[in-house]
């Protein structure tokens, strides 16, 4: 399997742009979790899915951002406008929902950063 | 509410020798507790998760870690340090069972450092 996949791996923007960051989550997997990380404030839950559905979105910082999960593979990320305060690690992460307690498998990252 | 608290920023420890990474957690409720270690610009890594039963859990590349309910504890342990496991570990727990509420909440992150 190839994991976790996230697309960019790094995005480099100009504040006020739109930036649209992606994750295809392990197939079969079920739930899915955008995080972000950085110095400051460590790795903070935005908001998570289950079955294509967003269960939590009270991470998400304000209105700027919005995801969507228009199907089991693919997921978005979307910021509009960007703001340098935006700059940070923007993980995905995918596990199984169901009957069991399933960890989460984290993909590589996309490194945002906002001038 | 749920919280996780790693009270150390740092931990040194030269190769060979055991090492520990504290971790402590605040639930309402049974907790389900899990450690990751992140490696750099990569993302986290599962290590191993506590769920019920024998208290001391068995993970990948040799770590443990140990349940302790009266003091709220799942410290990571191994044996004898590595120099390659010089890394980001991150505690993280969620309410159990299961409550709708799959969300884990994660601790500030303890860097080890593994002098050879």
């Amino acid at each position: 399997d190839a994991g976790v996949i996230q697309s960019p791996r790094h995005e480099v923007t100009e504040m006020g742009q739109e930036v649209t960051l992606r994750c295809k989550p392990i197939s079969g997997h079920n739930s899915l979790f955008w995080y972000r990380q950085t110095m400051m404030r460590g790795l903070e839950l935005l908001i998570y899915f289950n079955n294509n559905v967003p269960i939590d979105d009270s991470g998400m910082p304000e209105d700027r951002f919005s995801a969507k999960m228009p199907n089991a593979s693919f997921s978005t990320l979307k910021i509009q406008p960007s703001e340098p305060r935006d700059s940070a690690v923007y993980f995905c992460a995918s596990s199984l929902y169901g009957e069991g307690v399933y960890e989460q498998y984290f993909g590589p990252g996309t490194r945002l950063t906002v001038t | 509410a749920q919280s996780v608290a790693q009270p150390e920023d740092q931990v040194n420890v030269a190769e060979g020798n055991p090492l520990t990474v504290k971790c402590t957690y605040s639930v309402s409720g049974n907790p389900y507790l899990f450690w990751y270690v992140q490696y750099p610009n990569r993302g986290l890594q599962f290590l191993l998760k506590y769920i019920t039963g024998d208290n001391l859990v068995k993970g990948s590349y040799g770590f443990e870690a140990e349940f302790n309910k009266s003091q709220t504890s799942f410290h990571l342990k191994k044996p004898s340090a590595l120099v390659s496991d010089s890394a980001l570990y991150f505690c993280a727990v969620r309410v159990g069972p299961d409550t709708g509420r799959r969300a884990l909440t994660f601790g500030s992150g303890t860097r080890l450092q593994v002098q050879p």
